[in-house]
């Protein structure tokens, strides 16, 4: 069955450290896509990055970048030099087909992340 | 417009009373979504509608019903819920049902069932 892993379930960082949240995915699916989500305090889910199973190429943006490896099954995020503003409870994502041809996702139990000042 | 509305923010219902959550999109999204989140944990999918017909219901209890009036409403109502049943509840619509789109989501209805 399809799963995603986020064996952080907390990570404490003091401002300016770098930081990667790990994620590890199962699926027996050729074709998939992954994502990741911040969900601050506000508790509104923000999209961040996704990526297609053909698309192994890492990917940076600003001070957030994520690297995706098949061959582990890991899809994981670093937050260079941290922020406080960068405290939320982070999301890995797998999109599921299901029978009827419709998709769903399956959600990592989410790492909360702490800045500290 | 890259919002999706969801209201109340907060609600707090007996657990005689019948209430109902709102959310509303007007990106022109035809899938749409209720999540159901307790503390601390991910979200839990309830209910996907892809344009306006539910295809989607993960064997969620009948004290909540969906209903999506039209491509920018989707509703929750509830009827007779459990104290267990107090949770944020999320909104969130997508371009379509698909492999790949990302999803918009509210802010949530936090919900207390006393």
């Amino acid at each position: 069955a399809q799963k995603v892993t986020q064996a952080q379930t907390e990570i404490s960082v003091v401002e300016k450290e770098d930081v990667t949240l790990d994620c590890v995915y199962e699926t027996r699916d050729t074709t998939y896509y992954l994502f990741w989500y911040k969900q601050p305090p506000s508790g509104e889910l923000v999209f961040l990055i996704r990526r297609n199973s053909f698309d192994e190429q890492n990917e940076i943006s600003g001070r957030y970048s994520w690297n995706f490896q098949k061959s582990t099954s890991s899809f994981n995020f670093t937050i260079t030099a941290s922020q406080v503003v960068d405290s939320a409870v982070y999301f890995c994502a797998l999109s599921e087909g299901t029978t009827s041809g419709t998709y769903k996702y399956i959600f990592g139990t989410g790492t909360r992340l702490k800045v500290l000042a | 417009d890259t919002e999706v509305t969801q209201t109340p923010k907060h609600l707090v219902m007996g657990m005689t009373n019948k209430k109902s959550l709102k959310c509303e999109q007007h990106m022109g999204h035809r899938a749409m979504y209720w999540y159901k989140q307790k503390a601390k944990k991910p979200p839990e999918l309830m209910f996907v509608y892809s344009y306006e017909k539910l295809s989607i219901n993960e064997s969620v209890p009948s004290r909540f019903s969906p209903e999506c009036p039209n491509s920018s409403l989707l509703n929750l109502h509830l009827h007779a819920l459990q104290p267990e049943d107090s949770a944020l509840y999320l909104c969130a619509s997508s371009q379509v049902n698909r492999g790949g789109e990302k999803l918009f989501f509210g802010s949530g209805t936090q919900l207390s069932v006393l």
